[in-house]
C-alpha cells in the first residue's frame, strides 16, 4: 500500500501571501497526483490532476508540481475563499489520500 | 450537468447491514468506473472501493476488504455499496466518485456527491 505522507498539518498564513505544502509518497507514484480542497461542511473539489493540470475553472493561482515520490501545492496569492483543508491523492496503484493540510488564517 | 446522489445512510448497529446508493446523471454512467470514499467525523480521506465501467474489475481497501462489497446496475445507472458486518469505525460519510476519464480504470476522481452518512451505533 502507499502511503502519502502531507506537511505541514497546518499553515497560518495571512491573506495575500503565497502558501506551499507538499505531499510525499513512499513509492513512485509518476506524475499520478491530484489535490482536492474541501471547506467545512462540504465536499471535496479538484483542483489539479495529472501533478500539474489545473482542473476546469479553477483559479491560475493554484499551480502543482513535482513527480515520483515529492510533489508541491502552491496557491500564488491566498483569497479568503482558499482557507480550506487540501488533501493530495496518488492514483498510481489504487488510490490513497494525504492526511490533509488545513490552511488557516494567520 | 453531471450529478451523483447517494443514499441509504443512517443508525445502524453494529455486526447489522446496510446498502448505499448512488444516482448518477448527466453523463453516460455505463462507461466510467465509480468509486466510494468515506470520511469519519472530523477526520480525512479515506478511499474504500472501486468499481471498473462494466463491472467486471473491483478493488476494495484493506481496512474494508470481505466486508463492503462494490456493486453497479448500468441499466439504472446506479452505484452501490454494500456494508455487512458494519463496526462503529465504519461511521462516516460515504461519498460516491466518478472517475476523471471515461472507459478508464486509472484516474483521479471528479465529480463527487453530496455524501450520505452512516452512523455504527448501538
Amino acid at each position: 500500500e502507499i502511503v502519502m505522507t502531507q506537511s505541514p498539518a497546518t499553515l497560518s498564513v495571512s491573506p495575500g501571501e503565497r502558501a506551499m505544502f507538499s505531499c510525499r509518497a513512499s513509492q513512485n507514484v509518476g506524475s499520478n497526483l491530484a489535490w482536492y480542497q474541501q471547506k467545512p461542511g462540504q465536499t471535496p473539489s479538484l483542483l489539479i490532476y495529472g501533478t500539474s493540470t489545473r482542473a476546469a475553472g479553477i483559479p491560475a493561482r493554484f499551480s502543482g508540481s513535482g513527480s515520483g515520490t515529492e510533489f508541491t501545492l502552491t496557491i500564488a496569492s491566498l483569497q479568503s475563499e482558499d482557507f480550506a483543508v487540501y488533501y493530495c491523492l496518488q492514483y498510481n496503484n489504487l488510490w490513497t489520500f494525504g492526511q490533509g493540510t488545513k490552511v488557516e488564517i494567520k | 450537468q453531471v450529478q451523483l446522489v447517494e443514499s441509504g445512510g443512517g443508525v445502524v448497529q453494529p455486526g447489522r447491514s446496510l446498502r448505499l446508493s448512488c444516482a448518477a446523471s448527466g453523463f453516460t454512467f455505463s462507461t466510467y468506473a465509480m468509486h466510494w470514499v468515506r470520511q469519519a467525523p472530523g477526520k480525512g480521506l479515506e478511499w474504500v472501493a472501486v468499481i471498473s465501467y462494466d463491472g467486471r474489475y473491483k478493488y476494495y481497501a484493506e481496512s474494508v476488504k470481505g466486508r463492503l462489497t462494490i456493486s453497479r446496475d448500468n441499466s439504472r445507472d446506479t452505484l452501490y455499496l454494500q456494508m455487512n458486518g458494519l463496526r462503529p469505525e465504519d461511521t462516516a460519510v460515504y461519498y460516491c466518485a466518478r472517475v476523471g476519464v471515461d472507459t478508464a480504470m486509472v484516474g483521479w476522481l471528479d465529480p463527487w456527491g453530496q455524501g450520505t452518512l452512516v452512523t455504527g451505533s448501538s
